[in-house]
């Protein structure tokens, strides 16, 4: 099993539509947690950090549920602009001096006219 | 402010060469990343240096060494090149080993033939 799963999509929405990401990771010990956004061909940059008590930045929102060990994104108010490829990422705290980041194959987002 | 930078941006090399992708950060940051990224696998970390003078194996790091020459610049090699390691390589950088977010720099698009 993948230690971070996504469902790969692609996600096909209308502009103006609400679209869910969903995210699962396998390892409890995980302690934080990221979206990255890529486009195509392009680097991965930093959407947003997760939070447990859950996090808003403009249209979009990221929620945690360590129980359940699942992630979301959720973007309101889809624009053409948002099209690109989600990356779930799972950071998990080593003893030593450095931590490393897990990423999730990434799901596709397109937004259409 | 260019960020990371990575050179090349593309290569091809035959079987059994050998070559060093070079990556610079001018963000005086402390740790620097190598991944690879190839179809429906996700970033992969094939070394980390958490800070100027340590070196780590990241999840896969047969083929590959590395150099962290100063605080600004980490190095991957490989010495023999196999048609496995065909992929994007990016490099990456933070604050620290801990820290959000990591920057990326825009990739090398390395073939082995």
């Amino acid at each position: 099993r993948k230690e971070v799963e996504q469902d790969p999509g692609p996600f096909n929405v209308p502009e103006g539509a609400t679209v869910a990401f969903n995210c699962t990771y396998s390892n409890s010990a995980s302690q934080s947690f990221f979206w990255y956004r890529q486009d195509c061909r392009k680097e991965p940059k930093l959407l947003m950090s997760v939070y447990s008590s859950g996090n808003e930045d403009g249209r979009f929102t990221a929620q945690l549920n360590r129980a359940s060990q699942y992630i979301s994104l959720l973007i309101r108010d889809s624009k053409l602009s948002d099209s690109a490829t989600y990356l779930c990422v799972v950071n998990k705290l080593n003893t030593g001096t450095a931590s490393k980041l897990t990423f999730g194959t990434g799901t596709r987002l397109q937004v259409t006219l | 402010n260019a960020g990371v930078t990575q050179t090349p941006k593309f290569q091809v090399l035959k079987t059994g060469q050998s070559m060093t992708l070079q990556c610079a950060q001018d963000m005086n940051h402390n740790s620097m990343y190598w991944y690879r990224q190839d179809p429906g696998m996700g970033l992969r970390l094939i070394y980390y240096s958490a800070s100027e003078g340590t070196t780590d194996k990241g999840e896969v790091p047969n083929g590959y060494n590395v150099s962290r020459l100063n605080k600004r610049e980490f190095s991957l090699r490989l010495e023999s090149a196999a048609p496995s390691q065909t992929s994007v390589y990016f490099c990456a950088s933070s604050e620290g080993p801990a820290r959000q977010p990591q920057h990326f720099g825009d990739g090398t698009r390395l073939s082995i033939l």
